[in-house]
């Protein structure tokens, strides 16, 4: 079975510049989170839908942040315009369920410094 | 809201040892505890996940332990290995989330 994918791996930007992650869930999961992980901290959530609905978006600065799943497949983050503290991993995890009592599967994660 | 804390912050030490990890959480009412290991540049692999009502789980050499009411977890890792170098992390499950703790970062020396 085919894991959680994502890209790019590693991304440099300057800063005010715009960046977008790619995350394809495994195969069937209705769920999909986008965790942000800065150095030295443990992930924190962004954004979790259910197919392609937001179910929680409470942690996901909207003035600079956006994400997306059409089809209730593959989702897309944005950041526009990026600030310095963007500077993090973002993961994509998925799960079969809706709840996060359900175990969820995490991407290898996209490396973005902003400089 | 819910805080996760995670003791030491790093940990190193010779290949045999047994050794424990640490993670507390300040709201009792949590769903379950997991625990994940992180490997440099790749994601989380969960490795054990302990049901409000358990006490604890096992898998393999790893055991972990829940205490809710004193808000305590422990992962106890036996006959380390050169390999289970890694950061572990616990997170607390919510109703909608999961709370990670900023993960102890192991080193087994060969």
């Amino acid at each position: 079975e085919a894991g959680v994918a994502q890209s790019p791996r590693y991304k440099i930007i300057e800063k005010r510049q715009s960046v977008a992650f790619w995350c394809n869930p495994i195969s069937g999961h209705a769920t999909l989170y986008w965790y942000q992980q800065i150095l030295g901290q443990g992930p924190k959530l962004l954004i979790q839908f259910q197919n392609n609905g937001v179910v929680d978006d409470s942690q996901l600065p909207k003035d600079r942040f956006s994400a997306e799943r059409l089809k209730g497949v593959d989702s897309t983050l944005k950041i526009q315009p990026a600030k310095l503290e963007d500077s993090a991993v973002y993961l994509c995890a998925s799960s079969s369920q809706t709840r996060s009592t359900d175990t969820q599967y995490f991407g290898p994660g996209t490396r973005l410094t902003v400089l | 809201k819910q805080e996760v804390t995670q003791i030491p912050a790093a940990l190193s030490v010779p290949e045999g040892e047994n050794l424990v990890l640490n993670c507390s959480f300040t709201d009792s009412a949590i769903y379950n505890l997991q625990w994940f290991r992180q490997d440099p540049g790749k994601g989380l692999t969960s490795l054990l996940l302990i049901q409000s009502s358990q006490r604890e789980q096992t898998s393999g050499r790893l055991n972990a332990s829940l205490d809710k009411s004193s808000g305590r977890s422990t992962l106890y890792i036996a006959a380390s290995q050169p390999g289970d170098s890694a950061t572990y992390l616990c997170a607390a499950t919510g109703a909608n989330n999961l709370f990670f703790g900023t993960g102890t970062r192991l080193t087994v020396i060969p």
